[in-house]
């Protein structure tokens, strides 16, 4: 039992750059959410998917792209990457038995 | 979701009980009150939550005020591994409602 698996744990990308961020969970948990942390700041929703199939958007959505097609998988794609996207990468799964999350270990992007 | 207010940093003596409060004075009936931490580096981790009585587990023990507009997140005996940030988050239970949303939280400096 893994729990929720990030990959990669770090990555560097040139401005303009595409790339996606992995997120895997065997909890068969139905929501998965992104959230990205900069220095200084609380963890902040970027997109959010209640099942498969059904995505949305969080508080800073603007660059990036998620899909559903598994209960598994939740990517977050940047289509061109920005140094203002350079952050920590957070992918959560929801437990609604006790609504408690579980976190990834993250991924550091820097984007320069 | 009612907005929380913390110390934004406390210190513990290792061994001793650490005691970090939490101000959710607009807190409506139907909400839960979270808490996480987040080590250095690492994704949020899950700690309790409760409604309105008082709750422990193997982690902490969770104290909400008679009029749920406060609690303390009691660590028994800290250790130097307690060192974190601790939020503290207040949400709907059930619905559609799955967003947490995340302050600055609490630095805790577990000293030797």
């Amino acid at each position: 039992n893994a729990g929720v698996t990030q990959t990669p744990k770090f990555q560097v990308l040139k401005t303009g750059q595409s790339m996606t961020l992995q997120c895997a969970q065997d909890m068969n948990h139905e929501y998965m959410s992104w959230y990205r942390q900069d220095p200084g700041m609380g963890l902040r929703l970027i997109h959010y998917s209640v099942g498969a199939g059904i995505t949305d958007q969080g508080e800073v959505p603007n660059g990036y792209n998620v899909s559903r097609s598994t209960t598994e998988d939740f990517p977050l794609r940047l289509l061109s990457a920005a140094p203002s996207q350079t952050s920590v990468y957070f992918c959560a799964t929801l437990d609604r038995t006790n609504y408690g999350y579980t976190f990834g270990s993250g991924t550091r992007l820097t984007v320069v | 979701d009612a907005k929380t207010t913390q110390p934004t940093s406390m210190d513990c003596a290792e061994g001793r009980a650490a005691n970090l409060p939490c101000n959710h004075s607009t807190i409506s009936g139907n909400e839960y009150v979270y808490w996480y931490r987040q080590i250095h580096s690492q994704g949020p981790q899950y700690i309790i939550h409760g409604l309105k009585n008082n709750e422990t587990n193997e982690m902490a023990s969770l104290i909400i005020t008679e009029d749920r507009k406060s609690s303390t997140l009691i660590l028994p005996h800290a250790t130097l591994r307690d060192t974190a940030v601790y939020y503290c988050i207040v949400r709907a239970g059930g619905g559609s409602n799955y967003k947490l949303t995340f302050g600055k939280g609490t630095l805790l400096t577990v000293n030797p």
